[in-house]
Parts: C-alpha cells; structure tokens; sequence
C-alpha cells in the first residue's frame, strides 16, 4: 500500500513565524502535491513537483515556498505565516502519467494549522 | 473560474437507497477523472476513475457515468450506506503531463440509517 506521511496533524503557530511541512512518500514517485482545504473552496493546488528539485506553481502559490531535495519528501515552506493561512494542508503523491491508474494521487493524512 | 463543478454542497440518502452525486466540467481537454472521499480529519481517499473513451466504470457499490457531449459526470452509490458518509470530491487532469488534478469543491453525503 503506498504510505503518504506528513510530519504533523496539528500545528500551531503566530504570526510571522516561519513554518515547515514536511511530507515523505515510500512509494518512489516521481510526483508530489501540497494542497490546502478551506469549507466551501474545496481542494487548491498550492504547488507541485515532478521530480527532484523540480517545481511548479499550482492555483495559489503566493505565501508559500517549497523544496524538493529527495524524491520522496517534499516540503512547504511558509515564509512568514499569516491569519490566513490558517488551514487544512494535504500532500499527495503520485506516479508519472501514463493515462491509468498511474494518475491516481494519495494523499496523506493532512496538517491542521492554526495561525494565531 | 471553476473548470470542475459540484453544484450540490450537500445530499441527505436514506440506507439502502441510491445515492447521485453530479459533477460538470468546462475544459473539454480534459481526458480523466477520478472520484475521492474524504473523512474529517482525514486526507482523500481515491475512490473510482474513468477514463474519457469509457462512458461507465464499475467497482462494487460505485459506478461513474460520464457524459463527454454534456461535459457532466456522475457517481452512483448503490445501496447506500451509513459508512459512505463524507465528502466526495470530484477531480479531473489538467494538463498534458496528467499529473496536476482539478478539484471540484466537493459535495458532502450523508446517509441516515
């Protein structure tokens, strides 16, 4: 079964503070996802990652950085966090497309962070 | 704009009976999709999929039909079941990678037993 671990499920920070997540995947693949779940905006894209060192903005990237060192852990980073990025975040992971099941994202069990 | 669309926030079933959950999509690019559930305080689980050149794709209790001419696609619960209450999440790729998914903004099912 493929494993989707993220470092925390609750974390609580202040204002200005900077703020890693951390995700490792044990399945070797070559894509990584960071989203953010708000009630009533569903799931957004934050950036993504096709492979070591490779990144790519997703829908909201503004706040946030990430790192790609090794293939299976990803990182977002939060420069200085703010009230707004209060939220539920998931990582996902999934193999390199070859129009299948291959597609198919896993996700880990998400962070909730609260910014004070 | 929304390219992946759950016009349905919420849906109350009864055990037992069918559940319809709608998606409609606006990219006709867009050549895969995939259904996740999702439990508080818990990351989505995947679901079924489909592929574009399939109109209809099985897995025990669920089904996903997808419309290509009407760009709309569904999934059917069938019989429904108290444990099936979360949110579904409707997805769709977005690129010719195939790799970065659309999400709808989800539609949350609650089954009373």
């Amino acid at each position: 079964d493929v494993k989707v671990t993220q470092s925390s499920r609750y974390l609580v920070k202040r204002t200005g503070e900077k703020v890693f997540l951390e995700c490792v995947q044990d399945m070797d693949h070559e894509n990584m996802f960071w989203y953010r779940q708000d009630p009533g905006l569903g799931l957004r894209l934050i950036y993504f990652s096709y492979d070591v060192k490779m990144k790519e903005k997703g829908d909201i990237p503004e706040g946030y950085s990430v790192s790609r060192e090794k293939k299976e852990r990803f990182s977002l980073i939060l420069e200085s966090a703010s009230t707004n990025q209060t939220s539920m975040y998931l990582c996902a992971s999934s193999g390199r497309f070859r129009g299948g099941p291959a597609d198919t994202q896993y996700f880990g069990p998400g962070t909730r962070l609260t910014v004070l | 704009d929304q390219q992946v669309k759950q016009n349905s926030p919420s849906l109350s079933v009864q055990e037992g009976r069918i559940s319809i959950l709608n998606c409609d999509y606006t990219n006709s690019m867009f050549d895969y999709f995939l259904w996740y559930k999702k439990y508080p305080a818990e990351g989505p689980t995947f679901l079924i999929s489909i592929s574009s050149i399939k109109d209809k794709n099985e897995d025990g209790r669920f089904t996903v039909f997808l419309n290509k001419s009407a760009k709309h696609l569904s999934l059917h619960i069938v019989p429904s079941q108290p444990g099936d209450s979360a949110v579904y999440f409707c997805a769709a790729i977005r690129n010719q990678a195939g790799t970065a998914l659309i999400f709808g903004k989800g539609t949350t099912l609650s089954v009373s037993s």
